[in-house]
């Protein structure tokens, strides 16, 4: 079967560095997505890796190894705002994505 | 600016009573997502249409259909709602269904059963 784990929860200080772990089994692989949602809303997109390496977007990065089926999501200077569950997504052969339950990230001051 | 909308934000309906959500998009996007999310959980496909080829996932109950009128519109018809269908239910949008292709969301439709 298919299969995307991810921790349940984290927690971490204001203005510090958070990293959140992805480890996926896929049929196929066709690409990662990472999707931030806060409490009650939708998600939306972070970042997407398809090729091995790291992928920086201002406080945010993603990074991907394909042989060893891992992913994180860093995150830097942590802000209250940043308060949410962050969700791993990998798209398998047949484009279908296959999504992680999520990992709530709790910002402490 | 382009976008998901979906209404009504908070849907609440009796045990056996049909209800229907809709969902609009302005991205002109080709293909359409229904997702149903529960707490804590995964978001889980229940249809998808690229343009009007209609996809509906395995394991999706009967209990649950889509329409799509036409490339802006989708809704999503639950024809008789049990408890266990109390969920967010997620629109989403996206340009093509290929590799890299980003799925957009509206702001979702919080069912709730009584």
């Amino acid at each position: 079967g298919q299969n995307i784990d991810q921790p349940t929860e984290m927690t971490a200080t204001e203005g510090a560095i958070v990293q959140i772990n992805c480890t996926y089994q896929t049929s196929g692989f066709n690409g990662l997505f990472w999707y931030q949602q806060h409490a009650g809303e939708a998600p939306t997109f972070l970042s997407y890796n398809v090729l091995d390496g790291l992928e920086e977007k201002g406080r945010f990065s993603s990074f991907l190894s394909r042989s060893k089926g891992y992913s994180y999501l860093l995150l830097k200077e942590l802000q209250m705002k940043d308060s949410a569950s962050y969700l791993c997504a990998v798209r398998d052969s047949n484009y279908q994505l296959i999504w992680g339950a999520g990992t709530k990230l709790i910002i402490k001051p | 600016d382009a976008m998901v909308i979906q209404n009504p934000r908070y849907q609440v309906t009796q045990f056996g009573k049909p209800v229907t959500l809709s969902c609009s998009q302005t991205l002109n996007h080709n293909v359409m997502y229904w997702y149903q999310q529960k707490s804590s959980q995964a978001p889980k496909l229940l249809f998808h249409y690229y343009d009007k080829d209609f996809n509906n996932e395995a394991d999706t109950p009967d209990n649950f259909q889509s329409r799509r009128p036409n490339t802006s519109f989708c809704f999503l018809d639950i024809r008789s709602p049990g408890l266990g269908d109390a969920a967010m239910y997620l629109c989403a949008t996206s340009g093509t269904g290929g590799a890299s292709d980003t799925q957009y969301f509206g702001p979702g439709t919080r069912l709730t059963v009584l």
